[in-house]
């Protein structure tokens, strides 16, 4: 069955510390990924999305995510993080055209 | 272009009455999905509509929940006789029907039972 799996539910770091936010997906012939954040009582906006191509994907905010097909990885980075990013991150996956599958979200906590 | 569009973006009921949470997707967009989220806990994936079609319900609830996406309007989410357990924050989403398209959010609908 499809899956998305996020390793870590809460990371801190410190400002202007890089972070590395883990995601894996199990694996499929046709499979698209996504980072998505949500602020507090907000709803989910779009970060970045892998599509084809390049395996090097960069977003909003200073964002980028590297498609790992072997290891079936889709990580989020950001070299300095700033208070701002504070939220949590949801990965998800849309796998042969059906429905998204949501990671359970990290949440990244930003301390000055 | 307006985006996703829910309300209420808040919703109180009393045990046993329905509630009601509409969606109206972005133009252009025939594809809906509704997730629920609960304090602490991710996305739970619910329902997946096209137009006057149920694609995936696999993750609604058997009894009291049931939604619907018509030809014209917005698409419901309906749950009946709530209970304090459907106080959650309930999502929609809008995509198009390519594959390759990401899914678009809405604001959600914050339901509390009381």
């Amino acid at each position: 069955a499809q899956s998305v799996t996020q390793l870590d539910s809460q990371v801190p770091v410190f400002e202007e510390a890089p972070v590395e936010l883990r995601c894996n997906y199990s694996s499929s012939v046709s499979v698209y990924l996504f980072w998505y954040v949500q602020y507090p009582n907000q709803g989910l906006q779009l970060l970045l999305k892998y599509l084809s191509g390049s395996t090097l994907v960069k977003g909003i905010n200073g964002f980028e995510a590297e498609f790992n097909k072997s290891q079936t990885s889709f990580h989020l980075r950001k070299p300095s993080v700033h208070i701002s990013d504070t939220a949590e991150y949801f990965c998800a996956a849309r796998y042969n055209f059906n429905k998204f599958y949501f990671g359970s979200g990290t949440k990244l906590n930003v301390k000055p | 272009n307006a985006g996703v569009m829910q309300n209420p973006r808040h919703l109180v009921r009393r045990r046993g009455q329905e509630a009601r949470l509409r969606c109206s997707p972005m133009k252009g967009h025939s594809h809906v999905y509704w997730y629920r989220q609960l304090p602490e806990e991710g996305l739970k994936f619910m329902v997946y509509l096209q137009k006057e079609n149920i694609i995936d319900e696999s993750g609604m609830p058997k009894e009291r929940f049931s939604a619907e996406f018509p030809k014209e309007g917005p698409s419901i989410l309906r749950i009946q006789q709530v209970v304090r357990g459907d106080s959650a924050a309930y999502f929609c989403a809008s995509s198009t029907q390519g594959g390759n398209t990401e899914a678009f959010f809405g604001q959600g609908t914050r339901l509390t039972v009381v």
